[in-house]
């Protein structure tokens, strides 16, 4: 069964620093990898998805993420954060092909500092 | 275009009772997916749906179960409630299985006491 591993429950950044959200999955096939973001009280938006192809995946917001098959990670980053970033931020890894029943990590809570 | 639109957004019951959350999807959307994130366990998949059939399944009792009309609005039960059913239920949308990108509502919470 497939795993995602989410190792920072809390991060604290300063606004204009730079960001980067470790995760590490665990899937016996291609996976198909994915990182939301949820705001307090809201659902959740998709930041960006690997499928396959180029291992550098470029999404919304400024966030770009990249896929690392032989250390089985798909670290999400952001050269500079604003303090809207601040939020919950989830790994996900798809079961069979694309995003059938999505597996989650436990999700890293980023605050901002002024 | 109006978003996933799930009813209602809170709601106390009381254990032993049951539930029905509701979900419209985005229009043209067919797939919908139902999601449980909790505290303890965080986000589960719990079914999905797609032209009025259930393609997926999670990993959850049978007390939980789901439907899907014809005008690709679902709605999730949960029977004889339990304290551990509080939770933020989310609803998900795509045009098709697998199409690319989950579009989630809001979510309905549900306090169990």
């Amino acid at each position: 069964a497939q795993s995602v591993t989410q190792p920072d429950i809390h991060i604290t950044v300063s606004e204009g620093a730079s960001l980067e959200l470790r995760c590490n999955y665990s899937y016996g096939a291609t996976p198909y990898l994915f990182w939301y973001v949820q705001s307090p009280g809201q659902g959740l938006q998709l930041l960006l998805k690997y499928f396959s192809g180029d291992t550098l995946v470029q999404g919304i917001k400024g966030f770009e993420a990249e896929f690392k098959r032989s250390q089985s990670s798909f670290n999400l980053r952001k050269p500079s954060v604003h303090w809207s970033d601040a939020a919950e931020y989830f790994c996900a890894v798809g079961a069979g092909f694309g995003n059938e029943k999505l597996t989650f990590g436990t999700g890293t809570r980023l605050t901002i500092i002024p | 275009k109006a978003g996933v639109t799930q009813t209602p957004r809170y709601l106390i019951k009381t254990r032993g009772q049951q539930v029905t959350l509701s979900c419209s999807p985005i229009s043209g959307h067919r797939s919908v997916s139902w999601y449980q994130q909790t505290p303890g366990q965080g986000l589960q998949f719990l079914f999905e749906y797609f032209s009025e059939t259930q393609r997926n399944k999670g990993n959850f009792p049978g007390r939980f179960s789901g439907r899907q009309f014809s005008n690709s609005r679902s709605e999730m039960n949960v029977s004889t409630l339990e304290l551990g059913d509080s939770a933020l239920y989310l609803c998900a949308s795509q045009e098709l299985p697998n199409a690319g990108e989950l579009f989630f509502g809001e979510g309905s919470r549900l306090t169990v006491l």
